[in-house]
């Protein structure tokens, strides 16, 4: 199985502040990787898919980048709805996989 | 709208069996594969299954292999996930996701508000 090893698992930051996220793959999963957003109470919300491309209707001051084994998300400029807890995806390889998660507190 | 809204979920004795339904409206069911993915209390997101556009090809996680069973109609516009032997591992809230493909190696682009399932005795 591929393990997705993402961190950090929680960061504190103000709102304006450029955060980034990094997410490990136990071995190449190519660009087989999607970003998700998630609040308390509500469902995952797909933020980035295949590494890099933006999802419609998300903000460009997401973004996400890497390939192979190494992945990254990156919000530009923390806005107050952002706080939140972030999931990276890998479908390259059943089973899929999740990362543990980067909850996003604030400062 | 694109929706999927998810039912069949409740408090359950372990070794007991239940059955999930989740109803897609909004888009072309059959054209796509589909997924159920869980969240235990306080902890992160587990897939847990999935399911190709037809029904011919399906994948289970190893904590859910042998007792658990995805399927599908079409006609319906219905993804299901019967769940046999249900022990207090298996509480969580479950979300029925759609892939982005008609295969199931896309990741999920819409997802449902999610059915709670509690095993306890």
């Amino acid at each position: 199985d591929t393990q997705m090893t993402q961190s950090p698992s929680s960061l504190s930051a103000s709102v304006g502040d450029r955060v980034t996220i990094t997410c490990r793959a136990s071995q190449g999963i190519r660009n087989d990787l999607d970003w998700y957003q998630q609040k308390p109470g509500k469902a995952p919300k797909r933020l980035i898919y295949a590494a890099s491309s933006l999802q419609s209707g998300v903000p460009a001051r997401f973004s996400g980048s890497g390939s192979g084994t190494e992945f990254t998300l990156t919000i530009s400029s923390l806005q107050p709805e952002d706080f939140a807890t972030y999931y990276c995806l890998q479908h390259n390889a059943y089973p899929l996989t999740f990362g543990g998660g980067t909850k996003v507190e604030i400062k | 709208e694109v929706q999927l809204v998810e039912s069949g979920g409740g408090l359950v004795r372990p070794g007991r069996s239940l059955r999930l339904s989740c109803a897609g409206s909004g888009f072309t069911f059959d054209d796509y594969a589909m997924h159920w993915v869980r969240q235990a209390p306080g902890k992160g997101l587990e897939w847990v299954s999935g399911i190709t556009w037809s029904g011919g090809r399906t994948a289970y996680a190893d904590s859910v292999k042998g007792r658990f069973t995805i399927s599908r109609d079409n006609a319906k516009n219905s993804l299901y996930l019967q769940m046999n032997s249900l022990t207090p591992e298996d509480t969580a809230m479950y979300f029925c996701a759609r892939d982005a493909s008609s295969s199931y190696v896309s990741g999920m682009d819409v997802w449902g508000q999610g059915t709670t399932v509690t095993v306890s005795s």
